[in-house]
């Protein structure tokens, strides 16, 4: 499969504990997006990578939130000091603007649900 | 920053009937639209997309108009069946420079056997 892969693909943990979310996404994409999304609600944008470099944060990224593409392929989104309130599904997707297809064109991985107890 | 408005949030029709489902915008410098649906568990998955320099664009059973005075655009999907049921989500991306996908709240289509 050469799509989006993320992991774990749920998490349990207690509040006030700090979780890691990887992304995998697909071959040569340098584009990479993390996103939010709660139930009920469609996605909302976190932050974004061109290759290693985090280009834009959401309001929503508050300071317990970090993103890392260290080397420009896969992602880690950690959550220090878990609260309730982060209980959601995480989602990651990629794009290109080096294909000749539209740049915008984002595909997403399977997410990761994460509950906070 | 931009504001994307989705309806109905669920929408029930017979099987081999069309679905509506409509959005709306509000940068005026928005670009780009796609449509996602998402089945239970998994990711949203790309179903279609137009640019702003289209007014329509179809994909077999699924299409999309824009109408960029009005800012809105719409998804149709003709000879509905079951496996359509799903939640679909709208989207746009600011022309302000940010890159990250604006969604609307959701529509749950329910295909009525």
């Amino acid at each position: 499969d050469t799509g989006v892969s993320q992991n774990p693909r749920h998490k349990i943990t207690k509040r006030g504990q700090n979780v890691t979310f990887r992304c995998d996404p697909i071959s040569e994409h340098n584009r990479l997006y993390w996103y939010r999304q709660t139930l009920g609600q469609g996605p909302e944008f976190l932050t974004y990578f061109q290759n290693e470099a985090q280009l834009e944060k959401s309001r929503l990224l508050s300071d317990r939130f970090s993103a890392e593409r260290p080397k420009g392929s896969f992602s880690t989104l950690e959550i220090q000091r878990t609260e309730q309130g982060d209980s959601a599904m995480y989602l990651c997707a990629s794009s290109s603007i080096l294909s000749g297809g539209p740049r915008e064109t984002q595909y997403f991985g399977p997410g990761t649900r994460l509950l906070v107890l | 920053g931009e504001n994307v408005e989705q309806h109905p949030s669920t929408l029930s029709v017979q099987e081999g009937d069309s679905a509506v489902i409509k959005c709306t915008y509000s940068d005026s410098a928005s670009n780009y639209f796609p449509w996602y649906k998402q089945e239970l568990g998994k990711g949203p998955q790309l179903i279609i997309d137009i640019r702003s320099n289209v007014g329509e664009k179809k994909d077999q059973r699924i299409a999309v108009t824009l109408n960029k005075t009005a800012k809105h655009f719409s998804l149709h999907i003709t000879e509905t069946q079951p496996e359509d049921s799903a939640v679909y989500f709208c989207a746009a991306i600011s022309g302000g420079g940010a890159d990250g996908l604006t969604f609307g709240k959701g529509t749950h289509l329910i295909i009525q056997p």
